[in-house]
């Protein structure tokens, strides 16, 4: 069975580091979506692309995060830098398309000290 | 706008018990609503959706759930529990026609007892 796929599992950095993170969609998903998820809360939306082009970045704080799916495959989440609240897990989505179920990978998490 | 609202941020049942998770949401459009699972370190499981078909749904597992408009409501059931089952439940919610943007709850943890 196709599976989302990010890596690395988990990443621990020092504040004002830069950190990036990975997500391979399943082959053939035109949709994709970084959600943050902090610990004790459910996954919220940072942003969504639909092929490579962004068609939802309203929740991503755009002074330190940045997100590419250049070839409209995968993507990448960048932070730079990182903060003590970005602490949580990062999780990638896929699915055909905008009216579609969405999968999820198993997540990235951050521990920023 | 959506938004959705899990009752209970800890339930505990003894394995065999009835499982009841409960969801409330708010929609200015008819909905669409999950239920999913997350183990611990790993992502989402979609347990179930409901897309304006069938009110009663069945889902992976042995759960269940049923889309009660008058009581805005979307509660996830199992009439059994067990050992495996315990883990994080998260109910969404979208806007009608679209499974994207999903608004989630802030999860209720499952603990099954021996």
């Amino acid at each position: 069975e196709a599976e989302v796929a990010q890596s690395p599992r988990y990443k621990i950095t020092e504040k004002s580091q830069a950190v990036a993170f990975w997500c391979d969609p399943i082959s053939g998903h035109a949709t994709l979506y970084w959600y943050r998820q902090i610990l004790g809360q459910g996954p919220e939306l940072l942003v969504q692309f639909q092929d490579e082009s962004v068609v939802d970045d309203s929740q991503l704080p755009k002074d330190r995060f940045s997100a590419e799916r250049l070839k409209g495959v995968d993507s990448t989440l960048k932070i730079q830098p990182a903060e003590l609240g970005d602490s949580a897990m990062y999780l990638c989505a896929s699915s055909e398309g905008r009216l579609d179920t969405q999968y999820f990978g198993p997540g990235t998490r951050l521990t920023v000290l | 706008a959506q938004s959705v609202t899990q009752l209970g941020s800890h339930v505990s049942v003894s394995e065999g018990a009835l499982v009841l998770l409960r969801c409330n949401y708010s929609s200015s459009v008819p909905p669409y609503l999950f239920w999913y699972v997350q183990y611990p370190n790993q992502g989402l499981q979609l347990l179930l959706k409901y897309t304006s078909a069938a009110t009663l749904v069945k889902g992976i597992n042995g759960f269940e759930a049923e889309f009660k408009k008058s009581e805005t409501s979307f509660h996830l059931t199992k009439p059994s529990a067990h050992m495996s089952d315990a883990a994080e439940y998260f109910c969404a919610v979208s806007k009608g026609g679209s499974q994207g943007n999903l608004i989630f709850g802030k999860g209720t943890k499952l603990s099954v007892k021996p």
